[in-house]
């Protein structure tokens, strides 16, 4: 089992509608729980963390985290064309004194206009 | 806040040429810095992860001769990529974090071409 795994995609969604990512994790003492957002040929960039249990939002975005189901997830509201990039999943793994992300591999996301 | 800056944002060398990449974090000070590397369509790759005043820690596979680590305040690593051949082509990304359980902010990448 990979440490993180995400559903490669692509994940189509029309403009305007919720795009929902999904991601599971292994380690069961993980701790801090990161989005990232990568467009094609860029380095990615922090979109949310996450550290307990719930729902965080920002703006359109938001994020679930639930401990118990090792389950976190992204909603992306208002979907736009300039949302379509690779939505990373990030975890703080124990082993490594929760200094390094273990990524999962990303869904990329396309909206259409 | 958070920035990190990364330079050159892009090299071109011939193969033999040693190529050096700066990693600042430019609004706070970075506790620990991490060098990916990535090849298209690819994930990334964890290269190594530095510590300021420490030895970097490698991945296995990554030979530590060939990417020298240099991470000599709270804001700034180097990397040099010592006799640079085409196989080296990639696009390296740094990133640095403020400490155990925070994000990591990355920078903008370097992307490496060696003719």
């Amino acid at each position: 089992q990979k440490e993180v795994e995400q559903n490669s995609g692509p994940l189509s969604v029309p403009e305007g509608a919720i795009a929902s990512l999904n991601c599971t994790y292994s380690d069961r003492v993980s701790q801090s729980f990161f989005w990232y957002r990568q467009y094609s040929g860029k380095s990615p960039e922090l979109i949310m963390s996450i550290y307990s249990n719930g729902d965080k939002e920002d703006g359109r975005f938001t994020a679930q985290l639930n401990k118990a189901s090792q389950y976190v997830s992204l909603l992306i509201r208002d979907s736009q064309p300039s949302d379509s990039a690779t939505y990373l999943c990030a975890v703080n793994g124990v082993n490594t004194g929760f200094q390094k992300l273990v990524f999962g591999t990303g869904t990329r996301l396309l909206v259409s206009p | 806040g958070a920035v990190v800056s990364q330079h050159p944002s892009w090299v071109i060398c011939k193969s033999g040429t040693s190529v050096k990449i700066e990693c600042r974090s430019l609004d706070f000070q970075a506790t620990t810095m991490f060098w990916y590397r990535q090849f298209p369509k690819q994930s990334l790759m964890l290269m190594a992860t530095s510590n300021e005043g420490s030895k970097a820690t490698y991945e296995q596979g990554v030979e530590k001769d060939k990417f020298l680590i240099n991470h000599a305040s709270l804001t700034l690593s180097t990397l040099t990529v010592t006799s640079a051949h085409p196989e080296d082509s990639s696009f390296y990304i740094c990133s640095a974090t403020q400490g155990p359980n925070q994000p990591q902010h990355f920078g903008d990448g370097t992307r490496l071409s060696i003719l």
